[in-house]
């Protein structure tokens, strides 16, 4: 059962481009939306996070918006760049135990 | 450097074998955990700990097992139970839980079970 679904599978933009990625949740008791980047060969690392008292955060060029309603959230990467090119996972949960998406693999062409 | 070693990066056993998977972080975390990662499925939670000497299943905890004696130290089994250990595992620490400080992971370990 995938309680976090994320789309596209795949993404590719031209530099200077919007990378827009989805994640939508069914469990209302999540309260912890993070945003994971990660390059080939190493291991996922902390990009952005929300929570559900705001319906958006910016962090650079890093957006997350949420919508608690439609229990969605989605992560905007304005003005994207090749070195962007990554996997990005989106996460959902509670105190303890994450539950991920399965990953939106983004090419950024220069 | 403060960070999460894991070793070693590749791993190549023998089907029938366990294998145990070594995680070592000095970064002074109380929580750890243990994620698996297919292509096409994300990451899946093994086995986390919140603190020494104790340790919670997550979602795909059969054919694993893991120990929790030392703070720094937090190693995974793959025994001869688990039908499919052929993937990339992950493992990761975060001062308190995973919603309260940044969960940071370490480089991972190619398992490959021939």
């Amino acid at each position: 059962q995938q309680q976090v679904k994320q789309s596209p599978q795949s993404l590719i933009v031209q530099k200077g481009g919007i990378s827009i990625i989805n994640c939508a949740y069914e469990n209302t008791a999540f309260d912890y939306f993070p945003w994971y980047q990660q390059f080939p060969g190493k291991g996922p690392a902390l990009l952005i996070a929300i929570r559900p008292d705001v319906s958006e955060k910016k962090e650079g060029r890093f957006t997350i918006s949420f919508n608690k309603s439609a229990k969605q959230f989605s992560l905007h990467i304005m003005d994207s760049q090749p070195g962007d090119s990554a996997t990005y996972f989106c996460a959902a949960g509670g105190s303890y135990i994450p539950t991920f998406g399965r990953g939106t693999s983004l090419i950024v062409h220069p | 450097d403060g960070g999460i070693t894991q070793s070693p990066k590749y791993l190549f056993r023998k089907e029938g074998q366990n294998v145990t998977l070594s995680c070592e972080q000095n970064l002074n975390h109380d929580a750890m955990y243990w994620y698996r990662q297919d292509p096409g499925q994300g990451l899946r939670l093994i086995y986390y700990s919140q603190i020494v000497n104790d340790f919670q299943k997550g979602d795909i905890a059969e054919g694993y097992s893991v120990s929790r004696e030392k703070k720094e130290s937090f190693p995974l089994t793959v025994t001869s139970a688990q039908k499919n250990p052929t993937a990339f595992y992950l493992c990761a620490s975060s001062r308190g839980t995973w919603r309260t400080d940044t969960q940071y992971f370490g480089p991972g370990t190619r398992l490959t079970v021939l």
